[in-house]
């Protein structure tokens, strides 16, 4: 168990749904991921939250909403997806200023959009 | 552009050989390189890591070479077994910040 907990963890959508991804920390992190991952291609980091602040927002569309209500929780709000927005979506946390490097991931929610 | 380069996409090794992955970056900022390990179904785990100031670092079967005048740092799997066949990224950071850059990934198998 990393301490990083992710539901659903498989999740099918229409185009026109809106379904939301929920991450949860147990680690006492201060900073929050979301990455996106497909095949073949490198892990894409999508936001990052540093106790509970946006600080990073990698040019995703704006069909992808984050939220992060306090430091051990982080939602991504999702509405009209498209199909290419099918991946396996990890939600990861961090000690910023501790042992800042160490990223730990959950199992991800592989999502597919039909 | 990508900023951490990685290979073999793919490798197959015989039980008890040697698995090795390639990576390469261009930042000279980045100061930590680690090595993270994924099953199937599971999120990536952190394997081992080097900073620029050693060449090698081991943990057991694992190790890390790094040439930083090449910019280029490498996975070492000794005595490799079937428990190993998973997928292995480097990455490369700043740890003045949290960006995390991650190569392709090489999917490994061990046959026994």
């Amino acid at each position: 168990e990393t301490g990083v907990t992710q539901t659903p963890r498989h999740l099918v959508m229409g185009m026109t749904n809106k379904k939301s991804l929920k991450c949860e920390q147990h680690l006492g992190h201060n900073a929050m991921y979301w990455y996106k991952q497909s095949a073949k291609k490198p892990l894409e980091l999508m936001f990052v939250y540093n106790f509970k602040e946006q600080t990073e927002n990698n040019s995703v569309p704006s069909r992808f909403s984050p939220e992060c209500p306090n430091s051990s929780h982080l939602f991504l709000h999702l509405h009209t997806l498209q199909p290419e927005d099918s991946a396996l979506y990890l939600c990861a946390s961090s000690q910023v200023g501790g042992q800042g490097e160490k990223l730990f991931f959950g199992s991800g929610t592989q999502l597919s959009v039909l | 552009q990508q900023q951490v380069k990685q290979s073999p996409q793919s490798l197959i090794v015989q039980k008890g050989g040697i698995s090795i992955i390639n990576c390469a970056y261009e930042n000279t900022a980045f100061d930590y390189f680690p090595w993270y390990q994924q099953f199937p179904g599971k999120g990536p785990a952190l394997l081992i890591a080097i900073r620029p100031d050693v060449s090698e670092k081991k943990e057991g079967r694992f190790t890390i070479s790094f040439n930083k005048s090449a910019k280029q740092f490498s996975l070492h799997i000794m005595d490799s077994q079937p428990g190993d066949s998973a997928t292995y990224f480097c990455a490369a950071s700043n740890l003045a910040g949290n960006q995390f850059y991650f190569g392709t990934g090489t999917s490994l198998t061990v046959i026994p």
